[in-house]
């Protein structure tokens, strides 16, 4: 099995809202990641957490703060969002930074920031 | 910097014509290479990897790609299209001793004709 999963699918929120992404995944991966995508755009990557512990942040603004409570889920809380941020965000997972470097992602929560 | 260079953003194909996508690489040490589909609105698929054992790696739903050192490409090719191979494809690369990071080309998006 290789699934990540990611909820909400869809999310609408106000510039003043606090919300928060959460991922999930059950393969025993030790690495696991954040990703923006724009429209017609690859994935940009946001932050890297291995171990659980946050191993790259890619210079993301800090109204983004992602969290790792244990090795299967991956928060990524949101505050004070701009309309830019509109994008579909991504989590996937790998083994981990030594093992089999394949990512897997999940599909995504598309978020529109009003 | 590890680049990826994915030629031509736009492919057309009819139903039952090969497809060859380009995925060209900049390295001099062979690195992990991905193609990864994704269909509007979902999150990213992964099509078939190249962890440096066999050079034709074959994948899921038909695909193919030949990892040519010499020319340092990938090119992913499937001998048939279907009209549901319709999607936006990723060629990726995570350089040798890079832990974490995949680097993405800017995507090729495959259109299959009746």
């Amino acid at each position: 099995d290789t699934e990540v999963t990611q909820t909400p699918k869809h999310l609408v929120m106000g510039m003043t809202n606090k919300k928060s992404l959460k991922c999930e995944q059950h393969m025993g991966h030790r690495a696991m990641y954040w990703y923006k995508q724009k429209a017609k755009k690859p994935p940009e990557l946001m932050f890297v957490y291995s171990y659980e512990k946050l191993s790259i942040n890619e210079s993301v603004p800090s109204r983004f703060s992602p969290e790792c409570p244990n090795s299967s889920l991956l928060n990524l809380h949101l505050h004070a969002l701009q309309p830019e941020d509109s994008a579909l965000y991504l989590c996937a997972s790998s083994q981990d930074r030594t093992g089999d470097p394949t990512q897997y992602f999940g599909p995504g929560t598309r978020l529109l920031v009003l | 910097a590890q680049s990826v260079t994915q030629l031509g953003s736009h492919v057309s194909v009819s139903e039952g014509a090969l497809v060859l996508l380009r995925c060209n690489y900049s390295s001099s040490v062979p690195p992990y290479l991905f193609w990864y589909v994704q269909y509007p609105n979902q999150g990213l698929q992964l099509l078939l990897k190249y962890t440096s054992a066999a050079t034709l790696v074959k994948g899921i739903n038909g695909f193919e790609a030949e990892f040519k050192k010499s020319e340092t490409s990938f090119h992913l090719t499937k001998p048939s299209a279907h009209m549901s191979d319709a999607a936006e494809y990723f060629c990726a690369v995570r350089p040798l001793g890079d832990t974490d990071k995949l680097i993405f080309g800017t995507g090729t998006r495959l259109q299959v004709f009746p």
